[in-house]
């Protein structure tokens, strides 16, 4: 089945400085590639996704590049600031009657003032 | 914040003792998830099912059990063949087809004492 792996899986940045989160997923089926954000207490939601006809796709301080051929996709936040503080999760989704979403460990990101 | 309502939000169980999760939406959606987390390890699923009266294993189904009886509601057996049960537990639904967002509930933390 679908592996994936999410490094590091703690980041602190300065606030201001960019931060990247790297996954690869092991079943070149996989088609779909969201990213979750987790705060403390609260549930995960997506903050933006990427199909694998994309390489790179991009919503304001955010963007998520893919390389299917090496099978890795990587966040990128820009201009961090405080409330970015967070887990982040990538995910592969690939469908064989249904839909499975497949999960990285998580990367816990804190943005330092 | 409604959508999909996940209870109770902190339950206790004895050793031995069958549990059930509730997971309701009423978003319409086909598809329904359980996944688990525990530190450093992401989001496991459990089971998901795409359709009423359907569900699949997913990689840790081990000691757990569902039913999908009806479209809104998903509920997660945790029996006593879990070997350590204590974790957090997320809800999910989404829209059937490819490559579409997962909506997560407000999560189960399920202690074993």
């Amino acid at each position: 089945g679908e592996n994936v792996e999410q490094h590091p899986s703690t980041l602190s940045v300065q606030e201001g400085d960019s931060a990247v989160i790297k996954c690869t997923y092991s079943d070149s089926a996989s088609n779909y590639f969201p990213w979750y954000k987790q705060e403390l207490g609260k549930r995960p939601q997506l903050i933006i996704d990427i199909r694998s006809n994309v390489g790179e796709k991009k919503d304001q301080r955010i963007a998520v590049t893919l390389n299917k051929t090496a099978k890795h996709f990587s966040l990128h936040i820009t201009e961090t600031q405080p409330e970015d503080s967070a887990v982040y999760f990538c995910a592969a989704s690939l469908r064989r009657g249904a839909q499975k979403l497949v999960f990285g460990q998580g990367t816990r990101l804190t943005i330092n003032p | 914040d409604g959508g999909i309502t996940q209870s109770p939000k902190y339950l206790f169980r004895k050793e031995g003792q069958n549990v059930t999760l509730s997971c309701e939406q009423n978003l319409n959606h086909d598809a329904m998830y359980w996944y688990r987390q525990d530190p450093g390890q992401g989001l496991r699923l459990i089971y998901y099912s795409q359709i009423v009266n359907d569900f699949q294993k997913g990689d840790i189904a081990e000691g757990y059990s569902v039913s999908r009886e009806k479209k809104e509601s998903f509920p997660l057996t945790v029996t006593s063949a879990q070997k350590n049960p204590t974790a957090f537990y997320l809800c999910a639904s989404s829209i059937e087809g490819v490559n579409t967002e997962a909506f997560f509930g407000q999560g189960t933390r399920l202690t074993v004492v």
